[in-house]
């Protein structure tokens, strides 16, 4: 069976500080990967997705910039960050032969001070 | 412009009652994916269900029901007998066949919250 980790699970960091979230999936290949944000409220922000090793996408422009360095890894990055990138982070994965459902990980709570 | 719209921001029912989340989405491709997702307060998403558009037949799960009405283009999802372990925000997401990315669009999310 498949499963997704994330890492850490909370980080508290002060502004202008790197940043560095990583996502992992076990069990499958080749999978589309995505990053969300969701902030204060419920809404959930697509952020970067990815179809392969090193090919990332991004929705919208900010702070943030991810990478794949291997088919199952997927990680997320800032050089400095601000108060406005705290928020919550999801990463999920999609089988390439499945109707678009996307399976979450635990996600990582990020707060800036 | 929003593609899944839930208007409910937020439902408060007692334990056993009903609740119907709605779900209303807008799309021009003849081929498209619905879902549920629930977030309970620990924060992961965890998928509920997929309707593909060719197939309307509603769906039951337990205490979970959904309605997927073409129609009126909504997919609604009703919860039996409500429970406190229930409590979580609930998400309704559209995927388009011609996003061949598989994204997802996801409504704002309706937190329902259910009292003993």
């Amino acid at each position: 069976s498949q499963t997704i980790h994330q890492w850490p699970a909370t980080l508290v960091q002060p502004v202008g500080s790197p940043l560095s979230l990583e996502c992992t999936v076990e069990g499958t290949s080749n999978p589309n990967l995505y990053w969300y944000r969701q902030a204060a409220g419920r809404g959930l922000q697509l952020l970067f997705y990815s179809v392969g090793i090193g090919q990332i996408s991004s929705e919208v422009p900010q702070n943030l910039s991810a990478s794949r360095p291997q088919d199952r890894q997927f990680i997320l990055s800032s050089k400095k960050l601000l108060l406005s990138d705290s928020g919550f982070y999801l990463c999920a994965w999609r089988a390439l032969s499945s109707y678009n459902e996307q399976f979450f990980g635990p996600g990582t709570r990020l707060t800036v001070l | 412009a929003q593609k899944v719209t839930q208007a409910q921001t937020e439902i408060s029912v007692v334990e056993k009652e009903d609740v119907t989340l709605d779900c209303v989405y807008e799309t021009r491709d003849t081929t498209y994916y619905l879902f549920w997702y629930k977030q309970p307060p620990s924060g992961e998403l965890v998928f509920l269900i997929r309707r593909n558009s060719f197939d309307e037949q509603n769906e039951i799960s337990g205490r979970y029901s959904w309605n997927f009405q073409k129609s009126t283009s909504s997919f609604n999802f009703t919860i039996t007998a409500s429970q406190v372990v229930d409590s979580a925000v609930y998400f309704c997401a559209l995927s388009e066949q011609s996003d061949s990315w598989g994204k997802l669009q996801f409504g704002a999310g309706t937190q329902v919250v259910v009292t003993p």
